[in-house]
């Protein structure tokens, strides 16, 4: 069954230091999305991309954040300068844009997460 | 914005049902989905609902009321490995072109008791 996958499972890295996240969504795939998840509270949505741009983004996704697909199969994302704060889960989801009588029927399904630790 | 609510825990033997409920207050709303998060791994797609009334898969059953705002996740025939986080999640369409992103309830813990 095909399935996301992201690496690297675990990232360290120093406040202020650029970090790149790296996803494979699901080969026919349309859209693709990072959540993120700190740790004991809820996951939270941070962008979402479709057709090479983005297509949605929450508060949190600020100008430190960026995403790109920079081929064919990979899909990152890019905080320029960690804060603290941004210790978290990680998580990238893809999903076929499924529709069935014009509504969208759409499900997401998720890799198993970058663990993200700014010290 | 969205309130999506759930118990955080709930606690049940093996071999019983636990049913999981969620309400929800939406501005816009297609969908709401169930998952299932062991502690450290990623959220696993159980159901969803779109149209009021239960969808039933195997052991797992996902019930809508889109006027009463209210779902539910119904657990039967517990087993050890079904302890895990149950996380809500709705799909938010608040703008014309937008194709939703989901929003997410707290989770709820479920502890099976041998």
């Amino acid at each position: 069954e095909p399935e996301v996958t992201q690496t690297p499972s675990h990232q360290v890295t120093q406040m202020g230091q650029e970090v790149i996240l790296r996803c494979v969504p699901i080969s026919n795939h349309l859209y693709f999305y990072w959540y993120r998840q700190i740790l004991g509270q809820k996951v939270e949505f941070l962008v979402s991309f479709y057709n090479n741009e983005i297509s949605e983004k929450s508060e949190i996704f600020d100008d430190q954040f960026s995403v790109e697909r920079p081929d064919g199969s990979n899909f990152t994302l890019k905080i320029r300068s960690t804060k603290l704060e941004d210790s978290a889960m990680y998580f990238c989801a893809s999903s076929e844009a499924r529709t069935s009588g014009g509504a969208n029927t759409d499900t997401q399904y998720f890799g198993p997460g970058t663990r993200l630790t700014v010290l | 914005g969205q309130n999506i609510d759930q118990p955080t825990e709930m606690t049940a033997t093996e071999g019983a049902i636990v049913q999981i409920n969620c309400t929800y207050q939406t501005s816009g709303f297609n969908g709401l989905f169930w998952y299932q998060q062991h502690a450290g791994e990623a959220p696993t797609f159980l159901s969803y609902n779109v149209l009021d009334g239960l969808e039933e898969k195997g052991r797992f059953s996902s019930f809508l009321s889109r006027s009463k705002g209210y779902s539910y996740l119904l657990l039967k025939e517990l087993q050890m490995k079904d302890s895990a986080s149950y996380l809500c999640a709705v799909r938010d369409v608040n703008e014309a072109d937008s194709w939703g992103k989901l929003q997410f309830g707290a989770g709820t813990q479920v502890v099976v008791t041998p």
